[in-house]
C-alpha cells in the first residue's frame, strides 16, 4: 500500500452515462498525476496538478474528460457522455515535490464501459 | 515511433536463470529513468531508478546508455516472485510526466 487511494477500485456503466473517480494522495504530496493504462499497453499520461493547479494536459483528455483538485488535497476525473474506447484502468500517482522524485501510484479504477 | 519502446515478450524463464530486458527512447532530451514492476491487475510500482553510471539492487542491475538512448534491467537468479511485467519509464528536462513503455512480460518456470 503506497499511501495513495482510489475509489471506487472498479466501475461499470452503461455508453453515455457519466462517471466520476476520486483520488486521495499521500497527504503531503503536493503533486499528482492522472493516468489511463488499457490492455496491453503502459499507462499514459493525461492531466497533473501542482496544488490545486491544474499545470499540464494531455491531447488524450478530450473535452468529456475533466479533472479538478480544488483545496489542493484530493482529486476528481469526470468522464461525461463515456464510450466504449473509455474503458480501461485509471490511476493516480502523487509526490512531495521536485521533478526526481518517485511517482507513487494509488491501486486504480478499473472503468468498463457497456 | 513510440517514445519509449519494449520488446512486449513474453520471457518465459526457468527459476534459477538469468534474463535481461532492453528498451529505447526517443527524446534525447529525457533525463530521468526508471524500472517499475507492475504485477497482474495492479498498480506499478517503481523497482528501480536507473543512472548512466549504472546501479545494482540485489539481484536487479539497471544501465543506462545516453548516447544510444538505451536501458537494459538484468535479473539474475530469477525467482518464481518475480514473475511480472517491467515498466521501462522515462521523464524529461523540466517535465513533469511520466512516458511508459507497453511493458515486458515476464513468467520464471519452475
Amino acid at each position: 500500500d503506497t499511501g495513495v487511494s482510489q475509489n471506487p477500485r472498479h466501475k461499470i456503466t452503461k455508453r453515455g452515462q457519466n462517471v466520476t473517480f476520486r483520488c486521495d494522495p499521500i497527504s503531503e504530496h503536493n503533486r499528482l498525476y492522472w493516468y489511463r493504462q488499457t490492455l496491453g499497453q503502459g499507462p499514459e499520461f493525461l492531466t497533473y496538478f501542482q496544488n490545486e493547479a491544474q499545470l499540464e494536459k494531455s491531447r488524450l483528455l478530450s473535452d468529456r474528460f475533466s479533472a479538478e483538485r480544488p483545496k489542493g488535497s484530493f482529486s476528481t476525473l469526470e468522464i461525461q457522455r463515456t464510450e466504449q474506447g473509455d474503458s480501461a484502468m485509471y490511476l493516480c500517482a502523487s509526490l512531495r515535490g521536485g521533478a526526481q522524485e518517485t511517482q507513487y501510484f494509488g491501486p486504480g479504477t478499473r472503468l468498463l464501459v457497456l | 515511433r513510440k517514445e519509449v519502446e519494449q520488446d512486449p515478450g513474453p520471457f518465459n524463464v526457468p527459476e534459477g536463470a538469468t534474463v535481461a530486458f532492453n528498451c529505447t527512447y526517443s527524446n534525447s532530451a529525457s533525463q530521468s529513468f526508471f524500472w517499475y514492476r507492475q504485477d497482474c491487475r495492479k498498480e506499478p510500482k517503481l523497482l528501480m531508478s536507473v543512472y548512466s553510471s549504472g546501479n545494482e539492487d540485489g539481484r536487479f542491475t539497471a544501465q543506462l546508455n545516453r548516447a544510444s538512448q538505451y536501458i537494459s534491467l538484468l535479473i539474475r537468479d530469477s525467482k518464481l516472485s518475480d514473475s511480472a511485467t517491467y515498466l521501462c519509464v522515462v521523464r524529461g528536462f523540466g517535465n513533469e510526466k511520466l512516458t511508459f513503455g507497453t511493458g515486458t512480460r515476464l513468467t520464471i518456470i519452475p
